[in-house]
């Protein structure tokens, strides 16, 4: 099956800085990735679908100046919180889909706190 | 828009037992379900999934089951197991769109008592 990495799998950080979090897809290209949240026991959220080579599409109400999105190459999408607060504390998931296959394929999951 | 929600938020069995997990759909053009696993501290698994031009498909002890006429479908795992315990979400789409719009429920949180 598709494998789907993130990187790092949990990061501390101080309010006011910025996290860059990485997901890529392992055995397979992507031309399109998403960015999920899941706060404690919650659904995913979408937030945002990455496309390589243009902007990425943000949900309504997710900043995208505070959430930045590069879909740099088919296999890493970036997703850096920028300035980051204690309330954006959580659990970022990220997902692609295979190319011939309706399904998506998660990655494990960032867990970030902000303190 | 379309809204994809589970009946049951908490689910407690017997391990051994079999586990049944709902989740209700709203729009009828829906045409393709996954049902993913979720355990702790990890990104969602897939399981198995549904295109509706069936009403049920089998996996490895669990089976999917579509009932459009009631917009719902349900996930039977058999024999449930210890390592069954996680969190089950149900997503739905449209064929069409491919998996770019999938919706997902709530979840649901089964709990295998040994």
């Amino acid at each position: 099956g598709a494998v789907v990495s993130q990187h790092p799998s949990r990061v501390i950080c101080k309010s006011g800085t910025s996290v860059k979090i990485e997901c890529r897809s392992l055995d397979f290209q992507a031309t399109t990735m998403f960015w999920y949240r899941q706060f404690p026991k919650q659904s995913l959220m979408l937030m945002a679908t990455s496309n390589e080579g243009s902007k990425a599409t943000y949900e309504q109400g997710v900043e995208k100046d505070k959430f930045l999105i590069n879909h740099a190459s088919l296999t890493l999408s970036t997703l850096t919180v920028t300035s980051a607060h204690p309330e954006d504390s959580s659990f970022y998931i990220c997902s692609a889909p295979l190319v011939g296959e309706e399904t998506q394929y998660f990655g494990p999951g960032t867990r970030l706190l902000v303190l | 828009g379309e809204s994809v929600g589970l009946h049951l938020p908490t689910l407690s069995v017997q391990e051994g037992d079999n586990s049944i997990i709902n989740c209700a759909y709203s729009n009828s053009a829906s045409d393709y379900f996954i049902w993913y696993k979720q355990e702790s501290g990890k990104g969602p698994q897939f399981i198995i999934d549904i295109r509706s031009n069936m009403d049920k498909r089998q996996g490895q002890r669990v089976t999917v089951l579509l009932n459009k006429t009631v917009k719902h479908l349900s996930l039977q795992i058999a024999a449930t197991q210890p390592g069954d315990s996680a969190v089950y979400f149900c997503a739905g789409g449209a064929l069409q769109t491919g998996a770019n719009n999938l919706f997902f429920g709530t979840g649901t949180r089964l709990t295998v008592i040994p």
